[in-house]
C-alpha cells in the first residue's frame, strides 16, 4: 500500500532563517506531488505541484521554492523565512491520471518567531 | 475553470442528529468529486469520492454523499452525529483529464453538541 511521510511534525524558526521541509511517498511510482499551506482557521492554498522529476509548477509567487530531486521526494524550501510564512504545511500525492484523489501527509506546523 | 463552494463555514448539530454539509461545484466537464475530513493538527483524510458510477456514494465513518447534476451539488450527510465527527470538512472537484487540477472548497467546521 502507498504511504506518505512528511517531516518534521513541528518546527519553530526565527525570521530570516532558511527552511527545508521534506516529503516522501512509498508504494507508488510517478505520482503527482503537491505542497499546500493552511493558515490558522483557513482553507488550503496550493503552493506547488509536480508531475515529474524536476518539473515544478508554482501557484503563488512568494519566497518559497520547491524541488523534486527524485521521483517520490518533494522538498519545500526558503532562503529567508518571513513572519507570514507561519502556518500548517501539507504534502500530498495523487496518481498521474485525472480524477484520482489526493492523499495527504500528517503536516508540518511551522511557527516563525 | 472549476470551483467549489461550501455553504456555511461552521455547522453545529446535536449528538444523534442528522449531519448535512453542503457542497456546490462548477465544472465545464463531468467532474470527479471528493469529501475530505481534517481533525486538528492532522492532514486531510479521504471520506468518499464520486467517479461517475453510482450517484449515491458511501464512505467511511457512516458518511454518504449524493451527486446531483441538475443542482451541481454533492452534499455530505450522516444520519446520526457522533462526538468524534467534530472536525473540518472539505469538498473538492477534479476534472477527468487534469490530475493536477484539483480544487478544494473553503471548508466547513462541524461542531457536535452533547
Amino acid at each position: 500500500s502507498q504511504t506518505i511521510h512528511q517531516w518534521p511534525a513541528t518546527l519553530v524558526q526565527p525570521v530570516g532563517s532558511p527552511l527545508s521541509l521534506e516529503c516522501t511517498v512509498e508504494g507508488t511510482s510517478n505520482p503527482n506531488l503537491y505542497w499546500y499551506r493552511q493558515a490558522a482557521g483557513r482553507g488550503l492554498q496550493l503552493l506547488f505541484y509536480s508531475v515529474g522529476i524536476g518539473q515544478i509548477s508554482s501557484e503563488v509567487p512568494q519566497n518559497l521554492s520547491a524541488s523534486r530531486p527524485q521521483d517520490r521526494q518533494f522538498i519545500l524550501s526558503s532562503k529567508k523565512l518571513l513572519l507570514s510564512d507561519s502556518g500548517f504545511y501539507l504534502c500530498a500525492w495523487s496518481g498521474d491520471r485525472g480524477g484520482q484523489p489526493q492523499h495527504f501527509g500528517d503536516g508540518t506546523r511551522l511557527s516563525i518567531l | 475553470a472549476q470551483s467549489v463552494t461550501q455553504l456555511g463555514s461552521h455547522v453545529s448539530v446535536s449528538e444523534g442528529a442528522l449531519v448535512l454539509l453542503r457542497c456546490n461545484y462548477s465544472s465545464s466537464v463531468p467532474p470527479y468529486l471528493f469529501w475530505y475530513v481534517q481533525y486538528p493538527n492532522q492532514g486531510l483524510q479521504l471520506l468518499l469520492k464520486y467517479t461517475s458510477a453510482a450517484t449515491l456514494v458511501k464512505g467511511i465513518n457512516g458518511f454518504e454523499a449524493e451527486f446531483k447534476k441538475s443542482e451541481t451539488s454533492f452534499h455530505l450527510t450522516k444520519p446520526s452525529a457522533h462526538m468524534s465527527d467534530a472536525a473540518e470538512y472539505f469538498c473538492a472537484v477534479s476534472e477527468a483529464n487534469y490530475g493536477q487540477n484539483f480544487v478544494f472548497g473553503p471548508g466547513t467546521r462541524l461542531s457536535v453538541l452533547p
